[in-house]
């Protein structure tokens, strides 16, 4: 079984401060993780991954994560946050294991409300 | 880019009613997933299809059924459908090609209203 946990709500954070939206999961194998981001009314949008290598992944509109495999944590980070950054984050796994199971299981979303 | 197209994209039934969801995955993409995001809620994986053949099921009701067709086109049909049912349904796309590490790309949803 695959699960993903997302403790926070929500996160505020000034414009211009660093912000961590954080996650950890649990999988029977190794992870592939995944981060998207949805603004109101739109779909998911794909903003970066994990599935081996180095541990710092970087990806879309300045965003990074960093792969923590003892605390089985997957926290997103950005250095310096925007307004435009406000938008609800999702957190996912797949299991690389797991052939038969290609679907992602997401966590509960963490709301990012970033204050000019 | 040509992105996951989703239709109708807003809809509503009446209850016990049926719906249609159509989705057309992103052009040579084998495998389409449905999801469920309910109010302030995240999404929930339904049910998938690898080269029109069902490849995974999540909470998908008995009510409802779906089926990936010969051009890759998905379709969830719901009947008898509950107020419950109210929500936003993701289709995804993705291609199998590189054992899962792919990520699935997202359709705008449709938003259905069950009244």
């Amino acid at each position: 079984a695959q699960s993903v946990a997302q403790p926070e709500d929500q996160v505020n954070v000034a414009e211009g401060n660093p912000l961590t939206v954080k996650c950890t999961y649990s999988v029977s194998g190794n992870p592939y993780l995944f981060w998207y981001v949805q603004y109101p009314n739109r779909g998911l949008q794909f903003l970066l991954k994990y599935i081996t290598g180095d541990n710092l992944v970087k990806g879309s509109y300045g965003f990074e994560a960093e792969f923590n495999k003892s605390q089985t944590s997957f926290h997103l980070k950005k250095p310096s946050a925007l307004v435009s950054d406000s938008a609800l984050y999702f957190c996912a796994v797949r299991d690389s294991t797991d052939t038969g199971r290609r679907a992602l299981t997401f966590g509960s979303g963490t709301r990012l409300q970033v204050q000019p | 880019a040509a992105g996951v197209i989703q239709s109708p994209r807003h809809l509503i039934k009446e209850k016990r009613e049926t719906a249609t969801l159509k989705c057309y995955p992103i052009p040579r993409h084998d495998t389409v997933y449905w999801y469920q995001q309910g109010p302030g809620q995240d999404p929930q994986f339904l049910i998938s299809f690898y080269e029109k053949m069902q490849s995974d099921k999540g909470s998908i009701p008995d009510r409802f059924s779906a089926q990936q067709f010969s051009d890759y086109h998905s379709e969830l049909n719901m009947s008898s459908l509950e107020l419950g049912d109210s929500a936003l349904y993701f289709c995804a796309s993705s291609s199998s090609g590189t054992g899962g590490r792919t990520e699935a790309f997202f359709g705008q949803g449709t938003r259905l209203t069950v009244v």
